[in-house]
């Protein structure tokens, strides 16, 4: 499988700055990347699929101004949460699809104070 | 509408006893089935998965899981639970793209 790495793998921010979370494709290139983000017991939530070299897909409901995402090459994708609020407060967890199966990041713990 | 269902919500077993974790799917085809693992503030890591052929797929740690079309469903088991499985479960689908069960949460009683 594919070995996925994020970082930070948590952040504290205060409401209204902008936060980047970096996800790496350590020994394979993606160019599709997932971004998905799960609330507390909850499921996760696919939020936006990563294109290298192009415009990101984002799933419905998902602001894509408020979540932007780069896939500058074909190991890095990033998302930043601008403007960050409390409701963004979330676990966000990245992915890369290998073979047919999907393999993910350990995940970054956001927290908006 | 597609979706995963995954039943129940927390199971608990004692170790050493079988388990299976309940996973349906509503989908037009076939889709790609998985089951994920999940330790409390950690990512998802890879138990299984079933793309075609043999309908009884064995995954690592112990666990299998067996597609039956009739019944739209892919059940993980594991014939002896171990303290180290408490976690929480999560099958998924591929369709287009991948998306998941509620998840179960495992509690294993000593």
């Amino acid at each position: 499988g594919a070995v996925v790495s994020q970082h930070p793998s948590w952040v504290i921010c205060k409401s209204g700055t902008s936060v980047k979370i970096e996800c790496r494709s350590l020994d394979f290139q993606a160019t599709t990347m997932f971004w998905y983000r799960q609330f507390p017991k909850q499921s996760l939530m696919l939020m936006a699929t990563s294109n290298e070299g192009s415009k990101a897909t984002y799933e419905q409901g998902v602001e894509k101004d408020k979540f932007l995402i780069n896939h500058a090459s074909l190991t890095l994708s990033t998302l930043t949460v601008t403007s960050a609020h409390p409701e963004d407060s979330s676990f966000y967890i990245c992915s890369v699809r290998a073979g047919g199966a999907q393999y993910f990041g350990p995940g970054t713990r956001l927290t908006v104070l | 509408a597609q979706s995963v269902t995954q039943p129940d919500i927390h199971i608990t077993v004692s170790e050493g006893a079988s388990l299976e974790l309940r996973c349906n799917y509503s989908y037009g085809a076939t889709p790609y089935l998985f089951w994920y693992v999940q330790s409390p503030g950690q990512g998802l890591q890879l138990l299984l998965k079933y793309f075609s052929g043999d309908t009884l797929v064995q995954g690592i740690k112990g666990f299998e899981a067996e597609f039956k079309r009739s019944q739209s469903s892919f059940n993980l088991r594991k014939p002896s639970v171990h303290w180290s499985d408490a976690a929480e479960y999560f099958c998924a689908v591929v369709n287009n793209d991948m998306r998941f069960g509620a998840g179960t949460r495992l509690t294993v009683k000593p």
